[in-house]
């Protein structure tokens, strides 16, 4: 069973750019939550679908952006990059609100 | 709103003993998941083991375990007969029974010395 693919691994942008980042889940799981990985930070809740709505979001402001398509892959975009938007993404999926979350290995982002 | 705190940054342990990684969390609900993730420098997260709130039995998954203290809000991980593939920074983490967001603590850096 494949896990959690994220792409791209690596990304280097300039500042005021915007960026998309995917995320394909786990097969059948509907549920992909994004987290924000810093050093300063630590892990921050971006937002979370579930079958193509935004169920949950975090204290982002709206240049984060994301949506999910019928086949529950994700994406995640991030507008007017900021120097502090240098960050490890992570997408994590699940298959439902009570079961684990699983991770996919990130995107590094870093804005120049 | 839900903290997890993990007040150690680092820890170190010699290869086959026991070392434990401490985290208390504060909440006001009474339907949550606790969680232990290993994040690897490999970046991935990868989930060790999960404690239900409403199960008093601490949860086990092989050399690791949980000690769950409901009333002190404390969920501390034992990892028994440790080994040099388990060096990584290890997540304590929350989540409400009521949505799928998981709150995490700073996490704490394990090294293992063989």
């Amino acid at each position: 069973k494949a896990g959690v693919t994220q792409t791209p691994r690596y990304l280097i942008k300039t500042r005021g750019q915007q960026v998309t980042l995917s995320c394909s889940p786990i097969s059948g799981h509907r549920s992909v939550s994004w987290y924000q990985q810093t050093p300063g930070q630590g892990l921050q809740f971006l937002f979370e679908y579930f079958s193509e709505t935004q169920r949950n979001k975090g204290n982002f402001p709206g240049r984060f952006s994301g949506r999910q398509f019928s086949n529950s892959r994700s994406e995640m975009n991030v507008s007017t990059l900021e120097l502090g938007d240098s960050a490890l993404y992570l997408c994590a999926s699940s298959w439902g609100t009570y079961t684990e979350a699983f991770f996919g290995q990130g995107t590094r982002l870093t804005v120049v | 709103a839900q903290t997890v705190t993990q007040s150690q940054p680092e820890m170190s342990v010699q290869e086959a003993e026991t070392v434990t990684l401490s985290c208390t969390y504060d909440t006001s609900e009474s339907d949550y998941y606790l969680f232990w993730y290993k994040q690897p420098p490999s970046r991935q997260m990868i989930l060790v083991i999960r404690q239900e709130a409403y199960k008093q039995q601490n949860a086990t998954e092989n050399r690791f375990s949980v000690n769950f203290q409901k009333a002190a809000k404390s969920f501390s991980l034992k990892i028994s007969d440790s080994q040099l593939g388990d060096a990584a920074m290890y997540f304590c983490a929350y989540r409400s029974g009521a949505n799928s967001k998981l709150t995490f603590g700073k996490g704490i850096t394990l090294s293992v010395r063989p």
